[in-house]
């Protein structure tokens, strides 16, 4: 039983294009989190839902958006793809507190071409 | 200024020796917490150990332990006995003050290799 599942896991599309990328966890939690990996392995924090509600919005072009339908789903959705899009986009939950893990999906390696 | 520092972009070691990753950290909560996660090459995140800014005892979990320095603002992840299957990206992060849906920020990550 995968705790934070991610689809697909490979994506590779041309410039232009839009895509989205699916995440679904099993665990029950309240919060839920888009993180982008660039090619330095630098992981930062996009988007952050807890009960289905926009919390955290950092910069991120407005090309990128998120949808919640329910607290155990977070898609991301990507208008117009660029090859700097070109990335691995991690799915993560936790609960709240400061001492709670996050876990994470095993990642969406995306490529622009 | 970085809120987590990682100033060992890569790392060698032997096999069956420890190591110790740095990671420097910069908050003005009292209240945070400080995460390792491991990621190998097959590139899923692994959470490794946890270490609460209130916590007077260094964390420990199998082979991995967190020499945790508060005054020095330090959370430096120790593995004893190396294994060739060690060898990994490992991040240091940190999730700041209480409240819903507080994100981790990473640090830039350390690369590891363990030598046979």
């Amino acid at each position: 039983d995968t705790a934070v599942s991610q689809t697909p896991k490979y994506l590779v599309t041309q410039m232009g294009n839009d895509k989205s990328i699916k995440c679904e966890q099993n665990l029950g939690h309240d919060t839920m989190y888009w993180y982008k990996q660039d090619s330095k392995k630098f992981l930062k924090i996009m988007f952050s839902y807890n009960n289905k509600e926009l919390i955290i919005n950092e910069t991120v072009p407005n090309r990128f958006s998120p949808k919640s339908p329910d607290k155990a789903h977070l898609n991301l959705h990507i208008n117009s793809l660029e090859l700097g899009d070109s990335a691995v986009y991690f799915c993560a939950s936790s609960q709240p507190g400061v001492g709670t893990e996050a876990f994470f999906g095993q990642g969406t390696r995306l490529t622009v071409v | 200024a970085q809120k987590i520092t990682q100033t060992q972009p890569g790392m060698f070691v032997q096999e069956k020796e420890a190591v110790t990753l740095d990671c420097t950290y910069d908050t003005s909560d009292q209240s945070y917490g400080l995460f390792w996660y491991k990621q190998p090459s097959s590139g899923e995140m692994i959470f490794l150990i946890y270490q609460g800014s209130y916590d007077e005892q260094n964390a420990t979990e199998g082979r991995y332990s967190l020499n945790f320095q508060k005054a020095r603002k330090s959370a430096n992840l120790v593995i004893s006995a190396s294994q060739l299957g060690d060898s990994a990206m490992y991040f240091c992060a940190m999730r700041e003050g209480e409240g819903s849906a507080r994100q981790l920020t990473f640090g830039s990550g350390t690369q590891l290799t363990v030598l046979p």
